[in-house]
């Protein structure tokens, strides 16, 4: 399967702690985005790259978040001293920037995290 | 700030029954994508949609963008209990940089055998 993939599935983590996830994008894929999803809510955005360049950054993405995508392959997103609030379906997206107008995002399965 | 507003938000039917799911925003859009989300799994795309007007179909599910591209819909035909989850439209801007997809906040639907 040569999907995105996301890595935990599953985290759960104590209120001040840090976690970070890792995706693996489609191979061939210039572009990796990362996006929230709460209970009840569409995703919402975070942030993307371009290769290794961090290009937006949404309000969403607190000092606490940080993202890298060192060798423009697979990312890592960061969360530092949790908190409850945090607790989410964290989602990462790629696509091929072809013609802008055609780009399409492909989703990874996401990784839920709990803190508690 | 874009909005698409999905509507209805929770819909139950039988099987066997038609179907359509509304999407709306003031904003245009360069390009809307349809999504389908199961619980605990990331969405996955069903269609892109990306000239004012155009239909595609999957099957039985048939996609419309609206011609000044700020609405879609998608109307399921002969709706069946393998077609239960959440619909979420996403909608892409291009402003000579990326943004990321707007969604929606999604279509419940349960088709009762």
């Amino acid at each position: 399967d040569t999907g995105v993939s996301q890595n935990p599935r599953h985290k759960i983590t104590k209120r001040g702690q840090n976690v970070t996830f890792r995706c693996d994008p489609i191979s061939e894929h210039n572009r990796l985005y990362w996006y929230r999803q709460t209970l009840g809510q569409g995703p919402e955005f975070l942030t993307y790259f371009q290769n290794e360049a961090q290009l937006e950054k949404s309000r969403l993405l607190s000092d606490r978040f940080s993202a890298e995508r060192p060798k423009g392959s697979f990312s890592t997103l960061e969360i530092q001293r949790t908190e409850q609030g945090d607790s989410a379906m964290y989602l990462c997206a790629s696509s091929l920037l072809a013609r802008v107008s055609k780009e399409t995002q492909y989703f990874g399965p996401g990784t839920r995290l709990l803190v508690l | 700030t874009q909005l698409l507003e999905q509507s209805p938000q929770f819909l139950s039917i039988q099987e066997g029954e038609n179907l359509t799911v509304y999407c709306n925003s003031s904003s245009v859009f360069s390009s809307l994508q349809w999504y389908r989300q199961e619980p605990g799994e990331g969405p996955v795309l069903l269609v892109t949609v990306v000239t004012g007007g155009e239909v595609k179909k999957l099957k039985r599910l048939t996609f419309q963008f609206g011609d000044a591209r700020k609405d879609s819909s998608l109307h399921i035909t002969a709706a069946q209990p393998g077609d239960t989850g959440l619909y979420l439209c996403a909608g892409a801007i291009w402003r000579g940089g990326a943004d990321g997809l707007t969604f929606g906040k999604g279509t419940h639907l349960i088709i009762q055998p």
